[in-house]
């Protein structure tokens, strides 16, 4: 089977824009999680979708959003964009659960000037 | 909330020694999951700890859960310099957080 799939790998934004990640789930898996992964702060769950519907949610503030496809394809979007926002995006995929195995994509690395 | 902290947050090592990392959770944990990340590289499954008290072993890699389902641990033996990476622990806690709980990570780098 194919793994995690993340697009893009790599993307600089400036400060007040806006950015969407793409990730595509491992066939079969019906549970996208995301996490931001950062030096100081180690992986932190943004959230969680479960057929089309948010299920968990992190500590995170509304600027930070996310969906999910029919097809378990995720997107997860970030507004107005500001420095720290500046990290590694981690996509995991898991079968029903967000507690089962998470298969973690290759993850997008953010940077924001 | 939950928390998961996980100790050192960073372990060098001479090629040939041990290495532990500890994690302890300020709740009961139903189970407990480590995953390594290599430099550069993405967060890779290890094992799963379900059972009060449970040992596993892969090759050098020992995983124990505590008894009290509150605190786990992982002890390589005789390191090698493929074990540089990151070590996570990721806890399920009970109540209505369904997504797992990561610790901070132990970064272990391993002199040759």
């Amino acid at each position: 089977k194919a793994g995690v799939t993340q697009t893009p790998r790599y993307l600089i934004k400036t400060r007040g824009q806006q950015v969407t990640l793409s990730c595509s789930p491992i066939s079969g898996h019906r549970s996208v999680s995301w996490y931001q992964q950062t030096p100081g702060q180690g992986l932190q769950f943004l959230f969680e979708y479960f057929s089309e519907t948010q299920r968990n949610k992190g500590n995170f503030p509304g600027r930070f959003s996310g969906r999910q496809f029919s097809n378990s394809r995720s997107e997860m979007n970030v507004s107005t964009l500001e420095l720290g926002d500046s990290a590694l995006y981690l996509c995991a995929s898991s079968l029903v659960l967000a507690a089962d195995t998470q298969y973690f994509g290759p993850g997008t690395r953010l940077t924001v000037l | 909330g939950q928390q998961v902290m996980q100790i050192p947050q960073y372990q060098h090592v001479q090629e040939g020694e041990d290495f532990t990392t500890y994690c302890n959770s300020s709740t009961t944990l139903s189970n407990i999951q480590w995953y390594k990340q290599r430099p550069g590289g993405h967060p890779v499954f290890l094992i799963q700890l379900v059972k009060s008290g449970e040992v596993k072993k892969q090759k050098r890699l020992t995983f124990q859960f505590g008894e009290a389902k509150k605190n786990s641990s992982l002890h390589i033996t005789a390191t090698q310099t493929t074990d540089v990476g990151t070590y996570f622990c990721a806890g399920l806690g009970g109540g209505s957080q369904g997504n797992l709980i990561f610790g901070k990570g132990t970064k272990l780098s391993v002199k040759p």
